[in-house]
């Protein structure tokens, strides 16, 4: 059980494009998502989270014009990279806690590697 | 301090040893403290967490050793595999109640193990 998925789970695209990836929980309902951005043997960086049916909250330094989040539902949220660069181009990881107690643990989806050109 | 410090930054252990990825933290309001496995080009992987009201966990060939008066903890995994050679993080997750910081959680810098024959 407890299973996200991120989709597309690699895409290549033209500087100056918009990317969207999805992530969805497969079998359990997700209150709140995450959305981490991961370097090459760099740790999980936390770019935001997001309650289902509110705004996301963003990290200090992080642009919310530049990395819309969209969390219409309790099983998807939606990260899109407006306007790419090169510098975007990293390991996006999204994460999902469940309904219930706050304590519940985050499960992973398995990234999506965005390279721009 | 949202800081968790981890070491070493890197480990090679012979097959059948214990590899032991130490932990440490400063915020006093961190109440939960999961280990994450990640394999190359997938998300990182729950494997075992602990809350400070206990000093040990086990889980098969893993476990967490919990010192809260000296904020750190860290991960043994015993007869350690080939298959077990992966990048391991450490985190911490503040309580729910906590302004700001809230449930969010805070990783290490990540511990590349390589397991030998």
């Amino acid at each position: 059980g407890a299973v996200v998925s991120q989709h597309p789970s690699w895409v290549i695209c033209k500087s100056g494009t918009s990317v969207k990836i999805e992530c969805r929980s497969l079998d359990f309902q997700a209150t709140t998502m995450f959305w981490y951005r991961q370097f090459p043997k760099q740790s999980l960086m936390l770019m935001a989270t997001s309650n289902e049916g509110s705004k996301a909250t963003y990290e200090q330094g992080v642009e919310k014009d530049k990395f819309l989040i969209n969390h219409a539902s309790l099983t998807l949220s939606t990260l899109t990279v407006t306007s790419a660069h090169p510098e975007d181009s990293s390991f996006y990881i999204c994460s999902a806690r469940g309904q219930g107690t706050s304590n519940q643990p985050q499960h992973f989806g398995d990234g999506t590697r965005l390279s721009i050109l | 301090q949202q800081q968790v410090k981890q070491s070493p930054q890197s480990l090679i252990v012979q097959k059948g040893g214990i590899s032991i990825i130490n932990c440490a933290y400063e915020n006093t309001a961190f109440d939960y403290f999961p280990w994450y496995q990640q394999f190359p080009g997938k998300g990182p992987a729950l494997l075992i967490a602990i809350r400070p009201d206990v000093s040990e966990k086990k889980e098969g060939r893993f476990t967490i050793s919990f010192n809260k008066s000296a904020k750190q903890f860290s991960l043994h995994i015993m007869d350690s595999q080939p298959g077990d050679s992966a990048t391991y993080f450490c985190a911490a997750r503040s309580g729910a109640h906590i302004t700001g910081g809230g449930n969010k959680l805070t990783f290490g810098t990540g511990t590349q193990l390589k397991v030998e024959l």
